[in-house]
């Protein structure tokens, strides 16, 4: 599976949209870019995956350039329990010696 | 439908015992793959199962075992235990194993004293 990269951290107000970005540069065309979040040690949650196109969930949206090589993740209007970290991965249909990469996602901070 | 149970949550052992810990996929799910995350750290891939056959394994030393029941149910096992296997372990489960959405347990927690 490719590997992504994110920005360690990022602070958002409450009530404003937080944009997470995702550099995937390496994905391949049958690849799925998943995003998942976990709050304070948790298991992570499942947010929402795509695979070319735009999605829309009652969580969250997904932005996914034209060339599938960076992908966005908006929380149209976040509140404070929305503070966790996010992990953007790319997955792969099923298949011998897939790894399942994670990085280490994006410490988001939703501040009053 | 219930989502992924793990047990214990909770676990302390010491240098060099073994440990066993338990994963009950969602009902229907059919593929199991387990985690270990320490501080600093993301999810480092263990395993994953389907139709208790190890599909892929990550780089893990050979003191990190598991298997996957006719149920899917899995459990995975650690022998030998180093202090730096403490951590959060975790479980997700999917309905194939492909592409499709993993659903992660709570974790457990190991302690290694």
């Amino acid at each position: 599976d490719a590997k992504t990269t994110q920005p360690p951290s990022m602070d958002c107000a409450e009530g404003r949209a937080a944009n997470l970005p995702c550099n995937h540069s390496t994905i391949s065309g049958n690849e799925y870019v998943y995003w998942y979040r976990q709050i304070h040690s948790q298991g992570p949650q499942y947010i929402i995956h795509g695979l070319k196109n735009n999605e829309t969930n009652e969580m969250a949206s997904l932005i996914i350039t034209e060339d599938r090589k960076s992908s966005t993740l908006i929380l149209p209007h976040a509140t404070l329990r929305d503070t966790a970290v996010y992990y953007c991965i790319v997955r792969a249909p099923a298949g011998n010696n897939r790894k399942l990469i994670w990085g280490l996602g994006t410490s988001l901070a939703v501040n009053p | 439908k219930a989502g992924v149970t793990q047990t214990p949550r909770y676990l302390i052992k010491t240098r060099g015992q073994q440990v066993t810990l338990s994963c009950s996929p969602i009902s229907g799910h059919r593929s199991v793959s387990w985690y270990q995350q320490t501080p600093g750290q993301g999810l480092q891939f263990l395993f994953e199962y389907f139709s208790e056959t190890q599909r892929n394994k990550g780089n893990f030393p050979g003191r990190f075992s598991g298997r996957q029941f006719s149920n899917s149910r899995s459990e995975m096992n650690v022998s030998t235990l180093e202090l730096g296997d403490s951590a959060l372990y975790l479980c997700a489960s999917s309905l194939r194993g492909d592409a499709d959405t993993q659903y992660f347990g709570p974790g457990t927690r190991l302690t290694v004293l």
